[in-house]
């Protein structure tokens, strides 16, 4: 049983590029959050999605970013023209309902460098 | 809004010694409170999930303790060793219902042998 993969694992762009991370919950989890590790800081919640829905966005940026989970297919993470702040790691976790009482399944992460 | 302190940042120990991390937070509504394992480079692991309900959880030589009037959890790591060193990250669900998650700040553990 297949945990949550991500994909790339690490990814290299240039200042003003795009930068599309990748998130294939377990199997049977219909739930996805992202969350940001900005260098020696800890993980900040940025959005919450169901399949094709955008529940809590709380945590993006206003600008540049942006996320989908559609009905098929992984749930997607774009950030547009990148900038250096940018670098982090971008870890996505599923649950298979959105209550409280079920652990999160968290990926191993995409470290994102800007150049 | 939750805040979640972890006390101490960072936790140097000899090899077998019995240890204890702290995770405080602010706001005792929770549905859950969990702990994870965060290796250089890695992902997160989960090691061990309280409910609400409950008072403590233990996972082979761990053990999460849970007080919500008090605001705290404890996570006690028995005769600790080299593969233990990692960050310990405490994290709770925030109010609505759903799993909005609100990490603590981490301890990072460096067992020696």
């Amino acid at each position: 049983n297949a945990g949550v993969m991500q994909n790339p694992r690490h990814l290299v762009r240039r200042r003003g590029q795009e930068a599309r991370l990748r998130c294939s919950p377990m199997k049977g989890h219909s739930h996805v959050y992202w969350y940001r590790q900005l260098p020696e800081e800890g993980l900040k919640f940025m959005v919450y999605l169901q399949k094709e829905n955008i529940i809590d966005e709380s945590g993006m940026p206003k600008e540049r970013f942006s996320a989908e989970f559609p009905k098929e297919g992984p749930s997607i993470l774009r950030i547009q023209q990148v900038v250096r702040g940018d670098s982090a790691a971008y870890f996505c976790a599923s649950s298979p309902t959105g209550t409280g009482d079920q652990p999160q399944h968290f990926g191993d992460g995409t470290r994102l460098s800007i150049l | 809004k939750q805040e979640v302190t972890q006390i101490p940042a960072a936790l140097s120990v000899p090899e077998g010694e019995n240890l204890v991390l702290n995770c405080s937070f602010t706001d005792s509504a929770i549905y859950n409170l969990q702990w994870f394992r965060q290796d250089p480079g890695k992902g997160l692991t989960s090691l061990l999930l309280i409910q609400s309900s409950q008072r403590e959880q233990t996972s082979g030589r761990l053990n999460a303790s849970l007080d919500k009037s008090s605001g705290r959890s404890t996570l006690y790591i028995a005769a600790s060793q080299p593969g233990d060193s990692a960050t310990y990250l405490c994290a709770l669900p925030g109010s609505g219902g759903y799993q909005k998650v609100t990490f603590g700040t981490g301890t990072k553990l460096q067992v020696i042998p």
